[in-house]
């Protein structure tokens, strides 16, 4: 069962410019929610997070807006740079964690 | 101040062989999960432990896979008569809670095992 979905595989962005990257769940029973960002041959590293009772919670340039009614969220990164290229995995959490398949980021200089 | 730390990095087994892999939470966590991570796949959720108990296993495989994490030392995730599916990333997460939302269930992930099965 896919509680959490990412639905585009790949992103590809120009240096300095935003990258938008999109995460969907079905559950009404998750509260929190967060990013992970992967290199390859390592594990995730957590990113970002925001709790049910938030819009929106920034990080330097990175940030993550909830819209509870439409059960979607997003992360923004701006400016996009090179080392941000990686694979995003949105999660979300309740009793447990469930993660999206991930998003490939590749920013291009 | 170490992370989640998992071992070995590399495994390579027969078919019918018994994988082990090891998994020790960061200090101070006593939730521990762990995920697969099949080639070109996202993270799949296998089970959830704390200590002596098994929380939720309803992503783990009803044969030949089982999880343990004992009183003391590390969680182990157990793969008897391993089979080329099997062949995949194996993650590890600690938190220092678990259950309903908040920050204090942040999962942090060790770098993984990569199991490959000839």
């Amino acid at each position: 069962d896919q509680q959490v979905k990412q639905n585009s595989p790949s992103l590809s962005v120009q240096e300095g410019r935003i990258s938008i990257l999109n995460c969907d769940y079905t559950n009404s029973m998750f509260d929190y929610f967060l990013w992970y960002k992967k290199y390859p041959a390592e594990g995730p590293t957590f990113l970002i997070s925001i709790s049910s009772i938030k819009d929106k919670n920034e990080d330097g340039r990175f940030t993550v807006f909830l819209n509870k009614s439409a059960k979607h969220l997003s992360l923004h990164i701006v400016p996009s740079q090179p080392g941000d290229s990686a694979v995003y995995f949105c999660a979300a959490s309740g009793r447990d964690m469930r993660f999206g398949a991930g998003t490939r980021l590749t920013v291009k200089p | 101040n170490a992370g989640v730390m998992q071992n070995p990095r590399h495994l390579v087994r027969r078919r019918g062989q018994e994988a082990r892999l090891r998994c020790s939470p960061m200090k101070g966590h006593s939730h521990v999960y762990w995920y697969r991570q099949l080639p070109e796949e996202g993270l799949k959720f296998m089970v959830y432990l704390q200590k002596e108990n098994i929380i939720d296993e309803s992503g783990m495989p009803k044969e030949r896979f089982s999880a343990e994490f004992p009183k003391e030392g590390p969680s182990i995730l157990r793969i008897q008569q391993v089979v080329r599916g099997d062949s995949a990333a194996y993650f590890c997460a600690s938190s220092r809670t678990g259950g309903v939302g908040v920050a204090k269930n942040i999962q942090y992930f060790g770098a993984g095992t990569r199991l490959s099965v000839l």
